[in-house]
């Protein structure tokens, strides 16, 4: 069974611009989390969507937005990139929203790079 | 806020050693603890997770000890090899809020 699968692994962006992060979720799997992961913050989490609904919203600025699709592929997307914005983004699905009993599994991640 | 400590942050064990890793949590609601092994350039994976129900879980060399009464809980790596040497987090999760709270991590070395 595949695992979860992220795309782009590598980005590089300027302050200002924006980034869209793609994430597949494993077969079956209808939720999906993104985290943020820096050396500082360590993992932090971001957003959960299930059943195309976001569900759960960390304490991040509101340039962060994601999207679920009804095939439970997600999107992350991040407006007016900022050089602290600069990390590594996972994704993690389970079969139904985390928590109890719930694995997340977790993707490689998109490392992001803002110059 | 951090909800979950975790100590040390780094840690160096020689081969066939025994690893500890500790967490504490604040939030009485959580109620499932999973551990995370990351290795450079790959994300977080599942290693061992448990629920306040038990004291301890045992899946071959990795065991979870936890004490719901001091807010605690522990991974034991038995035997530790130079294959472990990873990232491990603690994590914690439960109540209303299903996303999962990390400890900051502990950087494990395991010399031959």
């Amino acid at each position: 069974k595949a695992g979860v699968t992220q795309t782009p692994r590598y980005l590089i962006k300027t302050r200002g611009q924006q980034v869209t992060l793609s994430c597949s979720p494993i077969s079956g799997h209808r939720s999906v989390s993104w985290y943020q992961q820096t050396p500082g913050q360590g993992l932090q989490f971001l957003f959960e969507y299930f059943s195309e609904t976001q569900r759960n919203k960390g304490n991040f600025p509101g340039r962060f937005s994601g999207r679920q699709f009804s095939n439970s592929r997600s999107e992350m997307n991040v407006s007016t990139l900022e050089l602290g914005d600069s990390a590594l983004y996972l994704c993690a699905s389970s079969l139904i929203p985390g928590g109890s009993n719930q694995p997340q599994h977790f993707g490689d991640g998109t490392r992001l790079s803002i110059l | 806020q951090q909800q979950v400590k975790q100590s040390p942050q780094s840690l160096i064990v020689q081969k066939g050693g025994i690893s500890i890793i500790n967490c504490a949590y604040e939030n009485t609601a959580f109620d499932y603890f999973p551990w995370y092994q990351q290795f450079p350039g790959k994300g977080p994976a599942l290693l061992i997770a448990i629920r306040p129900d038990v004291s301890e879980k045992k899946e071959g060399r990795f065991t979870i000890s936890f004490n719901k009464s001091a807010n605690q809980f522990s991974l034991h790596i038995m035997d530790s090899q130079p294959g472990d040497s990873a990232t491990y987090f603690c994590a914690a999760s439960g109540g209303s809020n299903y996303k999962l709270t990390f400890g900051k991590g502990t950087l494990l070395t395991v010399n031959p």
